[in-house]
């Protein structure tokens, strides 16, 4: 069975500091991954999501980026965190067309 | 561009009862639409995935309705019990392959 794994579960970083999330998925080739954020009081947003290795696409212009450099392995990083960057990061895979599967996700606390 | 969105933000009612989440988004060009629960501090977990194609899908005390023409889903839980309190959201993609926009979702709270 599939299965996909997001860490850390928790994180309190300093403003400006460097960020790196990572998430892996075991049981299936060739997912669909998707990285999302949610703030407090919002929605679900999508920030990125990754068709293949190296194909990446953004939706909302920020400070993050993200990278997936094997099959089932991506990552959300940042050079200087922002305090606007605080949020519960959500990893998820999908096979392409049907249910999305989500990793148990990061609070993240800039401060 | 598509915007899902979620009434009641919160529903309280007593074990036992049936209730009805409601979902409606902008863009009736949808390709599914899928329910999630979320409880405190964890991720999603999916629920139930109507096909554009399909009316409604049922698991277990679950039943998902979609009407494309209206824009509309709902959610009917029977029989509630407190381990239903959670927070649902409804997600939808507009093209095969594509993310999942959500709604900011309902929180529900079943009380004993």
């Amino acid at each position: 069975s599939q299965t996909i794994h997001q860490w850390p579960a928790t994180l309190v970083q300093p403003v400006g500091s460097p960020l790196s999330l990572e998430c892996t998925v075991e049981g299936t080739s060739n997912p669909n991954l998707y990285w999302y954020r949610q703030a407090a009081g919002r929605g679900l947003q999508l920030l990125f999501y990754s068709v293949g290795i190296g194909q990446i696409s953004s939706e909302v212009p920020q400070n993050l980026s993200a990278s997936r450099p094997q099959d089932r392995q991506f990552i959300l990083s940042s050079k200087k965190l922002l305090l606007s960057d605080s949020g519960f990061y959500l990893c998820a895979w999908s096979p392409g067309y049907e249910k999305l599967f989500f990793g148990s996700g990061t609070q993240l606390s800039v401060l | 561009k598509q915007e899902v969105t979620q009434i009641p933000a919160a529903l309280s009612v007593p074990e036992g009862e049936n209730l009805v989440l409601n979902c409606s988004f902008t863009d009736s060009a949808i390709y599914n639409l899928q329910w999630f629960r979320q409880d405190p501090g964890k991720g999603l977990t999916s629920l139930l995935l109507i096909q554009s194609s399909q009316r409604e899908q049922t698991s277990g005390r679950l039943n998902a309705s979609l009407d494309k023409s209206s824009g509309r889903s709902t959610l009917y839980i029977a029989a509630s019990q407190p381990g239903d309190s959670a927070t649902y959201l409804c997600a939808v993609s507009n093209q095969a392959g594509t993310a999942l926009i959500f709604g900011k979702g309902t929180t529900l709270s079943v009380s004993s």
